[in-house]
Formats: C-alpha cells, sequence, structure tokens
C-alpha cells in the first residue's frame, strides 16, 4: 500500500463546477497534511494546509480532513481554466519528526470553458 | 513566505559528469530539502540538509551519489555525480516555515537536468 494515494485522473469538469479531489493516506498518527497545485514546467505551489479534522476554506477552495478515515480533500468551487494543473496532496507522517513530506502521485485536473 | 532561487534553472550534460545545483533562500531557514522529481512522476526527497551537520539521506540515495553542503542557515547545493541518463529529472529545494503548530514547506522554481 501506497503512503500516500490519489486517483492519477486526469479529471475533467467544465467551468464553473466543482472540482473535488481526493487522497488517502496510510500512517493514522499523520498530523500535516497539504495540497500543492503544479502547472506544467513549474515547481509545486502550496494552496493549502489543514491540521485537524473539519473543514478549512481559502477563497474558491476548501480542504476536508477526516483523520478516521485517513482521508483528505480538496473542493475548488467555480473551477476556472487556469485551476487545469495536477494538484500533489501531501503528509508529514507520524513517524517523521523532521518535516519530511510524502507526495501521492498526483491528480491531473482539467478545467474545460 | 520565503523567496527561494535554484542555479542552473536546467542543464543538458553529458553522462559520467557531475552538476552542482545551488538553492538561495532569502531568510535564515532551519532545515531545507532536496526533492526529484523524475518524468511523469511525483516527488520524492532525496535528503534533508541542515546547517552544521551531515545530510540524512533517505532509503536509495547515497552521499557518493548525491553528495550535499549547507555551510549556512540561507544555502545549500546538491551535486549529482557521475550522471547517467537515468538522473534526468526536476531536482526541487524546499525550506519549512514554522509558525506555532503549523508548519509549512516551499520549493524553489526548480532544475531541469536532462543526461545525455
Amino acid at each position: 500500500q501506497k503512503e500516500v494515494e490519489q486517483n492519477s485522473g486526469p479529471l475533467s469538469v467544465p467551468e464553473g463546477a466543482i472540482a473535488s479531489l481526493n487522497c488517502t493516506y496510510s500512517d493514522r498518527g499523520s498530523q500535516s497534511f497539504f495540497w500543492y497545485r503544479q502547472y506544467s514546467g513549474k515547481s509545486p505551489e502550496l494552496i493549502m494546509s489543514i491540521y485537524s479534522n473539519g473543514d478549512k476554506e481559502d477563497g474558491r477552495f476548501t480542504a476536508q480532513l477526516n483523520k478516521a478515515s485517513q482521508y483528505v480533500s480538496l473542493l475548488i468551487r467555480d473551477s476556472q481554466p487556469s485551476d487545469s494543473a495536477t494538484y500533489l496532496c501531501a503528509v508529514v507522517p507520524f513517524y517523521n519528526q523532521g518535516g519530511k513530506l510524502i507526495f501521492g502521485q498526483g491528480t491531473e485536473l482539467s478545467v474545460k470553458p | 513566505s520565503a523567496v527561494i532561487s535554484q542555479k542552473p534553472s536546467r542543464d543538458i550534460c553529458q553522462r559520467g559528469t557531475s552538476l552542482t545545483i545551488q538553492c538561495q533562500v532569502d531568510s535564515q531557514v532551519t532545515m531545507m530539502f532536496w526533492y526529484r522529481q523524475q518524468p511523469g512522476q511525483s516527488l520524492t526527497l532525496i535528503a534533508t540538509a541542515n546547517q552544521g551537520s551531515e545530510a540524512t539521506y533517505e532509503s536509495g540515495f547515497v552521499i557518493d551519489k548525491f553528495p550535499i553542503s549547507r555551510p549556512n542557515l540561507t544555502f545549500s547545493t546538491l551535486t549529482v555525480s557521475n550522471m547517467s541518463p537515468e538522473d534526468s529529472s526536476i531536482y526541487l529545494c524546499s525550506v519549512e516555515d514554522r509558525e506555532g503548530a503549523s508548519y509549512e514547506q516551499y520549493f524553489g522554481p526548480g532544475t531541469r537536468l536532462t543526461v545525455t
């Protein structure tokens, strides 16, 4: 079992729709969770961090964390073509005290005009 | 967040040679990380670079192949030694930003390496 798993996609949504990106992780003791956006040819850009169960909203982005289910998601409301990118889920596992990030494979999102 | 720069941004190298990648941060940071992103893949941590101590390497990565320096709190280098085509990847440095209970990690622009 991979430590962090994401659907590779591609996920295609029409402009204005809600895009839902999902991520599961294997280390039950993990405490820190992140979503990065990576445009083609660019480095990852941090868009959301979440540390406690529930929802965290920032503009059009909402991160949802459920530690009991070992599940974290990212919702993008009113999706725009500029949101088309690969979204990487990253986790700091409990066993790691040095802040190392474990990344999922990423989900490619395509927003169609 | 910190501003991170990397040099070179890209390079094409011949097999058997070595390339040193530089990472510069505009503020002092305790921990710096080096990641590799192979074509079409996600990011994999190579090592953690701490100032004043030897780098900590992840499984599958060794110091002889990827020597790292961390001379001060704003700078680090990663050398890719005796390169082969399998080393063709994007190499990224990152820094952590801790504030209270929160912890975030930011990435530099990356170095795109092609080995022929």
